[in-house]
């Protein structure tokens, strides 16, 4: 199986840098998703890492450590609209198959 | 980019009775789908995974029996809640992984169905 733990709540400022982070144990790791998520509707692709490294994409980047099984979420220039939860998820191909399987998620309040 | 639709987005139903759940990719193939299920506040927990053409693999603890998941086709696979009970009251999301090399870049959820059993 597999165990994905992200904090569960975050408050930071419009206009600062957060890090969300996602530690992960997986025997059969495929890469590392980073979801955004609104109240009442569906996971919206942020990034996706599966070698080591940062991953910028505008005011997100992400980071990866397989060795470590840690990846973190970067937001900067916080705007109000981040307020959500972000959801870390791995890739695994143990047991055969491919899936995919979601951390707890964190939910990032913005603050002005 | 790819666009998965999810039908219906709302549904209440009585206790006992039956409801299916529609996952169709608009613009490509999917071989695999993935059902998930969302209590409030919670995160997605994967029920089971939707391969067209075989039967589905289906997560510890999900019951194969009243989740049915048919993937017919390349473009469709359904999830069926039978004889719904209050507990089953939840957001069903499915998703696709998009096709291509950089497949890595896409797993397209659709916009969920939320199941109100009375």
């Amino acid at each position: 199986g597999q165990n994905i733990d992200q904090p569960t709540e975050m408050t930071a400022t419009e206009g600062a840098i957060v890090q969300i982070n996602c530690t992960y144990q997986t025997s059969g790791f495929n890469g590392l998703f980073w979801y955004q998520q609104h109240a009442g509707e569906a996971p919206t692709f942020l990034s996706y890492n599966v070698l080591d490294g940062l991953e910028e994409k505008g005011r997100f980047s992400s980071f990866l450590s397989r060795s470590k099984g840690y990846s973190y979420l970067l937001l900067k220039e916080l705007q109000m609209k981040d307020s959500a939860s972000y959801l870390c998820a791995v890739r695994d191909n143990s047991g055969g198959y491919q899936k995919v399987t979601f951390g707890t998620g964190t939910k990032l309040q913005v603050i002005p | 980019g790819a666009v998965v639709s999810q039908h219906p987005s709302r549904v209440i139903c009585k206790s006992g009775t039956s409801v299916k759940i529609e996952c169709r990719s608009l613009d490509f193939q999917a071989t695999t789908m993935f059902w998930y299920r969302q209590f409030p506040k919670q995160s997605l927990m994967l029920m089971a995974t939707s391969n067209e053409g075989s039967k589905a693999t289906y997560e510890q603890g999900v019951e194969k029996d009243k989740f049915l998941i048919n993937h017919a086709s390349l473009t469709l696979s359904t999830l069926t809640v039978t004889s719904a009970h209050p507990e089953d009251s939840s957001f069903y999301i499915c998703s696709a992984r998009e096709p291509g090399e950089l497949a890595g870049y896409g797993y397209t959820f659709g916009s969920g169905t939320r199941l109100t059993v009375v």
